[in-house]
């Protein structure tokens, strides 16, 4: 079983549009949560931190969900910039620090 | 500016030989880590090292090598050894403490076996 899974899309979507991705993990003692954006052939950028109550920046919105161990990060108001892949990656915070990828879900937001 | 550093952007490298990846951070952080992207698929975990002189493997580690004799050095040695080199790699750092963990990125070095 992998430790982050997101749904692959692609989801194609017009411009102006609500879109929302959902990732769950599977280590229920996870202790930090992101959510990335990588362009093609870019490295991956951080695009906001994930907290328990949930945070929101600008047009994006993040939620966690421990109990039920999904993240969720919501982008109202789609612009065509906004088409990239979003990764969901998790820390674990134990020893050793690791960090678990998502294999992203990719966007295109259509004129 | 603080950041992350990787060269070469580009290599291009025959079947047999070895190629070495720099990474250099001026972060201060403690964690670096070294990562394989291969087209379509998520990022993969070669290395990493939480302190200077010690470090991991992480899930394919098999053909690569690395060293960290200092805070701010991190290179990955690709070895004749890997049998499929050619992908997009990526280095990056963190603080080392969960709290602030968020995981800082490198430009990365995309490597071509011809």
């Amino acid at each position: 079983r992998k430790e982050v899974e997101q749904d692959p899309g692609p989801f194609n979507v017009p411009e102006g549009a609500t879109v929302a991705f959902n990732c769950t993990y599977s280590n229920s003692a996870s202790q930090s949560f992101f959510w990335y954006r990588q362009d093609c052939r870019k490295e991956p950028k951080l695009l906001m931190s994930v907290y328990s109550s949930g945070n929101e920046d600008g047009r994006f919105t993040a939620q966690l969900n421990r109990a039920s161990q999904y993240i969720s990060l919501l982008i109202r108001d789609s612009k065509l910039s906004d088409s990239a892949t979003y990764l969901c990656v998790v820390n674990e915070g134990h020893t050793g620090n690791q960090f678990y990828f998502g294999t992203g879900t990719s966007l295109t937001v259509i004129p | 500016d603080g950041g992350i550093t990787q060269s070469p952007k580009y290599l291009f490298r025959k079947e047999g030989q070895n190629v070495t990846l720099s990474c250099e951070q001026n972060l201060n952080h403690d964690a670096m880590y070294w990562y394989r992207q291969d087209p379509g698929q998520g990022l993969r975990l070669i290395y990493y090292s939480q302190i200077v002189n010690d470090f991991q493997k992480g899930d394919i580690a098999e053909g690569y090598s690395v060293s960290r004799e200092k805070k701010e050095s991190f290179p990955l040695t690709v070895t004749s050894a890997q049998k499929n080199p050619t992908a997009f790699y990526l280095c990056a750092s963190s603080p080392g403490t969960p709290e602030a963990g968020e995981l800082f990125f490198g430009e990365g070095s995309r490597l071509t076996v011809l």
